[in-house]
């Protein structure tokens, strides 16, 4: 039963584009959203975060959305770089589990020269 | 600073065999969590703790797994006897709790477990 899902495994992007990763969850009750960017061989680190009462929030070329109705939410980078290429988690959690946080599969995301 | 610290960064062993793994985590964190990285089920938490009290150990796949806390600077994984199925990438991570804001979790840079 996966709560959070990212449907695109993976995405090429061009430099100088957009690229925006998708997550979809299922569970209503979750009330805080983060992104974790992976490189190879090193652990996941946080990249942007959002909370419930918000639908957007912006950290330079990172900006997440959230749709609550549709249970959606993305993260857009522009313009994308090179040093973007990286796996992109989608995590979410609820404020009544407040360390408990639950992962996406990932969207693996490469960016062209 | 000093991040969350994992050892070994490699392991490989042979089947049956008993594998510990470490981590200390970001000084002053009062949370530890243990996560499992496969291809199949990526991302998965295993066990967490708060100072040094398990909290949920519901992820953990079964009784050869185990995790220990003993002080709030060093947690072990165990798994014991150890089978080619364990093999994957064991991440741990550490948070503060701060009831003004949302701290993210720190994480190690994981520990490779190849189980021959």
């Amino acid at each position: 039963d996966q709560q959070v899902k990212q449907n695109s495994p993976s995405l090429s992007v061009q430099e100088g584009r957009i690229s925006i990763l998708n997550c979809d969850y299922t569970n209503s009750m979750f009330d805080y959203f983060l992104w974790y960017k992976k490189y190879p061989a090193e652990g996941p680190t946080f990249l942007i975060s959002i909370s419930s009462i918000k639908d957007k929030n912006e950290d330079g070329r990172f900006t997440v959305f959230l749709n609550k109705s549709a249970k959606h939410l993305s993260l857009h980078i522009v313009p994308s770089q090179p040093g973007d290429s990286a796996v992109y988690f989608c995590a979410n959690k609820r404020a009544t589990s407040y360390d408990k946080v639950i992962f996406g599969p990932g969207t693996s995301l490469s960016v062209i020269p | 600073d000093a991040g969350v610290i994992q050892s070994p960064r490699h392991e490989v062993t042979e089947m049956g065999q008993e594998v510990t793994l470490r981590c200390k985590p970001i000084s002053g964190h009062d949370y530890l969590f243990w996560y499992r990285q496969t291809m199949m089920r990526g991302l998965e938490l295993l066990i967490y703790f708060n100072n040094n009290v398990p909290i949920d150990d519901s992820g953990m796949p079964e009784d050869r797994f185990s995790a220990k806390m003993p002080n709030a600077s060093f947690s072990t994984l165990k798994i014991q006897p150890s089978e080619p199925r364990d093999s994957a990438v064991y991440f741990c991570a550490s948070s503060l709790r701060d009831p003004r804001t949302n701290q993210p979790q720190h994480f190690g840079d994981g520990t490779r477990l190849s189980i021959l």
